[in-house]
């Protein structure tokens, strides 16, 4: 079936720094969504990419999807303390309405 | 408009009792998810449902079962709950409508089994 590997885990920066986090599927995607969950929180959806190497921005966060349609990245520039949390990449293929999760990216951020 | 409401948001429960989470919606969305989310695992789709009357397995339905009776409510029960079973169960709906529609969450039912 459908795999979507997000990469890395776990990301720790200081304050300032740039962040990106990586999810690549084994198969074509329809689409893809990006969610936050701060921490002991639940997840918000945060932005959908459909078209082939679409960029959207939101602030200092970038979404990219790939030329293929099987890669997509998020980009958080100048990083704040606000942006801790973990980071879900979700991809869906072919005719399916459920779409695969990604195991997430912690951004942890020290002041 | 409250969204996504889950209940309870904690509980604790003793190996083979029985329990029954509730997922209420009031976006008169279509299709509502269940997920258990573990340390490192990601998200976990339990079972789904992409209408009233209607569900349908997910990745990891073992153990579990659920109803949807009503469009806006979708019902997760443990017949018999396992440790393995400790974790934070979410609720999600969203539209349906073409493919052009994030999930909305609830704020999590932490269960522990012991």
């Amino acid at each position: 079936g459908q795999q979507v590997m997000q990469i890395p885990q776990y990301q720790h920066v200081q304050e300032g720094e740039d962040f990106t986090t990586y999810c690549n599927s084994s198969t074509t995607l329809s689409n893809i969504q990006w969610y936050k969950q701060r921490p002991g929180g639940h997840p918000v959806f945060l932005i959908q990419l459909v078209k082939s190497g679409e960029v959207k921005k939101q602030k200092r966060l970038t979404f990219q999807f790939g030329e293929a349609k099987k890669n997509s990245s998020l980009h958080i520039t100048a990083t704040q303390t606000t942006d801790v949390g973990t980071y879900f990449c979700a991809g869906r293929s072919g005719g399916s309405y459920i779409p695969t999760f990604g195991r997430g990216t912690s951004l942890i951020v020290h002041p | 408009n409250a969204g996504v409401t889950q209940t309870p948001k904690f509980r604790v429960l003793k190996t083979g009792q029985s329990m029954t989470l509730l997922c209420a919606q009031d976006m008169n969305h279509e299709y509502m998810y269940w997920y258990r989310q573990d340390p490192g695992m990601g998200l976990r789709l339990i079972h789904y449902s992409v209408g009233e009357g209607t569900t349908a397995k997910g990745e990891v339905p073992d153990g579990y079962n659920v109803s949807r009776l009503k469009k806006q409510n979708f019902l997760l029960g443990l017949e018999s709950a396992a440790p393995s079973q400790t974790s934070v169960y979410f609720c999600a709906s969203s539209t349906g409508q073409g493919y052009n529609y994030g999930y909305t969450f609830g704020s999590g039912t932490r269960l522990t089994v012991v």
